[in-house]
């Protein structure tokens, strides 16, 4: 199993509240990704890392925000949670180098905005 | 819209007969493709890839066929077993190293 894991693994929050999710690998893959799983969508994309502070958006980024400081470490932030957020999220990593051929996934946060 | 399509989102097989599991996707710059395996309350598990170059990737009971000008993917088992029930999602990368992914057909497979 690749070393991924994320924190917390569930969480219960308010609607207005900010909440930050943590994903961290030990295997030292170049690419990060954040995706979201809902009922009907299957997995999308909300932001995405190729590197240290190298970001972009993915095809759900709004109302999100990720930071990546540390190879080890994805962080995706929810500066003002919403109903509309509740969902589980995973990350997954991927890519030594320029390409990334398949990404492995992390256990999944289960996120729910009341 | 949905760049990548599993139009079933069910299938039922009984044990030891073949499970065919279709994908479909639109963006023809698409240039790698998988299948991952999900059970309930973990992360997908990678089972199976194959490059726009191919079409058709083995491994052991699992695989991928590609129909580039059909935009259509297939993911064979055989034969199928009951720990092959499981939630299996196709994805696509594209040339940025960005993966879309489908809706998910969820296999069960009949003792």
């Amino acid at each position: 199993d690749a070393g991924i894991t994320q924190s917390p693994r569930h969480k219960v929050t308010e609607t207005g509240t900010p909440v930050t999710l943590r994903c961290h690998q030990t295997e030292n893959h170049r690419y990060m990704y954040w995706y979201r799983q809902d009922p009907g969508h299957g997995l999308r994309l909300i932001h995405y890392s190729y590197g240290v502070k190298d970001t972009d958006k993915g095809e759900v980024s709004d109302g999100y925000s990720v930071s990546r400081s540390k190879t080890e470490d994805f962080l995706l932030t929810l500066e003002s949670a919403t109903s509309s957020q509740t969902s589980v999220y995973f990350c997954a990593i991927g890519g030594t180098s320029g390409v990334t051929d398949t990404q492995y996934f992390g256990p999944g946060t289960r996120l729910t905005v009341l | 819209d949905q760049q990548v399509k599993q139009n079933s989102p069910s299938l039922s097989v009984q044990e030891g007969r073949i499970s065919i599991l279709n994908c479909d996707y639109t963006n023809s710059m698409f240039d790698y493709f998988l299948w991952y395996k999900k059970y309930p309350a973990e992360g997908p598990t990678f089972l199976i890839s194959i490059s726009s170059i191919k079409d058709k990737n083995e491994d052991g009971r699992f695989t991928v066929f590609l129909n580039k000008s059909a935009k259509h993917l297939s993911l064979h088992i055989v034969p199928s077993q009951p720990g092959d029930s499981a939630v299996y999602f196709c994805a696509a990368r594209n040339t940025g190293n960005q993966f879309y992914f489908g809706t998910g057909t969820s296999l069960t497979v009949i003792p």
